[in-house]
């Protein structure tokens, strides 16, 4: 139930861009997508909700096939603050929410 | 809104002995979930609570492991003889009765030794 998410880990360089994929063997009701700190609890980025949509905000912005189960979150032109594990999270029926494997982003100058 | 509040925030513990762990939620937020967070590892769904009433279990939350909410505020999730397996870091997070974002607290780390 654990939604799978790739890649694993990604290296980028200041000002370069990244996509993260989630994918889920169930029907998805919302994808949700964090952010953790090293040590720090998750912080919310996004909610996506079913209808398939589109969201963002500065750099980052997701979206959500619902058909597919699976969400994508971008982020262009990243910056050093946007180091951390991603995570998205998924709500299915019955209210229960997982979250997904992780992608840890490294930013570097 | 003061955010979601986790206590203790660090428990070292021997094996075999009981811990109870604290959530108080963001008031007014009727869903309460529990997650165990391992090192590098996305954070494990364990139950989910809307107000008083535990609506989902998680199989990997054992028998050792219980959570109440007994008056749809505050809520407990007790181990009992713990093991060096159950170190970890246990997560709560509220949100409010519509499908929005989830609030973490800053965890409580359980430390088995």
């Amino acid at each position: 139930q654990q939604p799978v998410q790739s890649p694993q880990a990604v290296i980028l360089r200041e000002g370069e861009d990244a996509v993260i994929n989630c994918s889920s063997s169930k029907a998805l009701y919302s994808v949700h997508w964090y952010r953790q700190k090293h040590g720090e609890a998750p912080i919310f980025l996004m909610i996506l909700l079913k209808g398939g949509e589109q969201k963002g905000h500065d750099k980052i912005s997701a979206s959500f096939n619902e058909k597919k189960q699976q969400s994508s979150l971008y982020l262009t032109a990243s910056q050093l603050s946007y180091s951390g594990t991603y995570f998205c999270g998924t709500e299915s029926t019955g209210n229960q929410f997982y979250f997904g494997t992780g992608t840890s982003l490294t930013v570097i100058p | 809104d003061t955010g979601v509040s986790q206590d203790p925030r660090h428990k070292i513990t021997k094996r075999g002995q009981n811990v109870t762990f604290r959530c108080d939620p963001i008031s007014e937020h009727n869903r309460l979930y529990w997650y165990r967070q391992t090192l590098g590892q996305g954070p494990e769904f364990l139950t989910y609570f809307q107000n008083e009433a535990q609506l989902e279990k998680s199989r990997l939350l054992s028998d050792r492991f219980s959570a109440e909410r007994p008056k749809g505020s505050f809520s407990t999730l007790e181990i009992q003889r713990t093991e060096q397996g159950d170190s970890a870091m246990y997560l709560c997070a509220s949100s409010p009765p519509a499908r929005v974002k989830a609030f973490f607290g800053q965890g409580t780390r359980l430390t088995v030794v």
